[in-house]
């Protein structure tokens, strides 16, 4: 059965520090992998997707994968209180574009 | 990245009723999915809208219950029929687009309360 696992939080950090969310996954045919953001009362935001090994970087925003532990990050850093919100992971399978996500996991951010 | 929006936005409907959502995108696409967003909860996707061909419903979703049609590459309509209060939830649209890219977005969602 595939799974995403994430910590459900919630997670606190002071604003300007450093956010790191995880998310391990069981299905080792994964090839595709995303992180979302969902605002309270709100529609999921893609802000990050990774489909190598290794770190990729957009903004703020560092997506880190890693096949062989079956494991992928998302650190935030400099976090601001507007990056307060519900993070999912998700992946998709080989040949498949149907996502998993993980429960998501909460993230306030302290003023 | 493709703009997706859903009508309604939001609905309380009685049970034994059935509502349909509409979810039109702004660009054609590949693929088309409905999602379910229970109180709390994750996403759970309930089927693959098909172009010109039946849905593919996933395990515990079906037909006569979520009856889905795709009429084309740009829009999609989910029906929750014969509602009762356990199909109270957020339904979003989502699309895999443009072509090319791997990246699936949703729709803003529809807010169903069933009474």
């Amino acid at each position: 059965q595939k799974e995403v696992e994430q910590n459900s939080g919630p997670l606190s950090v002071p604003e300007g520090a450093i956010a790191s969310l995880n998310c391990t996954y069981s299905d080792r045919g994964s090839q595709s992998f995303f992180w979302y953001r969902q605002y309270s009362g709100k529609s999921p935001e893609l802000i990050m997707s990774i489909y190598s090994n290794g770190d990729k970087e957009d903004g703020r925003f560092t997506a880190q994968l890693n096949k062989a532990s079956q494991y992928v990050s998302l650190l935030i850093r400099d976090s601001q209180p507007s990056d307060s919100a519900t993070y999912l992971c998700a992946y998709s399978g080989a040949g498949s574009y149907q996502l998993t996500f993980g429960k998501g996991t909460k993230l306030s951010v302290i003023p | 990245s493709a703009v997706i929006s859903q009508k309604p936005s939001r609905d309380i409907c009685q049970r034994g009723t059935s509502l349909t959502i509409q979810c039109q995108v702004d660009s054609q696409v590949t693929m088309m999915f409905w999602y379910r967003q229970q109180p709390g909860q994750s996403l759970t996707l309930i089927a693959t809208a098909n172009q010109g061909s039946e849905a593919t419903y996933e395990s515990g979703f079906v037909i006569d219950k979520f009856p889905i049609s795709r009429p084309n590459l740009t829009f999609s309509t989910l029906t929750v029929s014969n509602m009762s209060p356990e199909d109270s939830s957020i339904y979003l649209c989502s699309a895999f687009g443009p072509a090319g890219k791997e990246e699936q977005y949703f729709g803003p969602g529809t807010r169903l309360t069933v009474t």
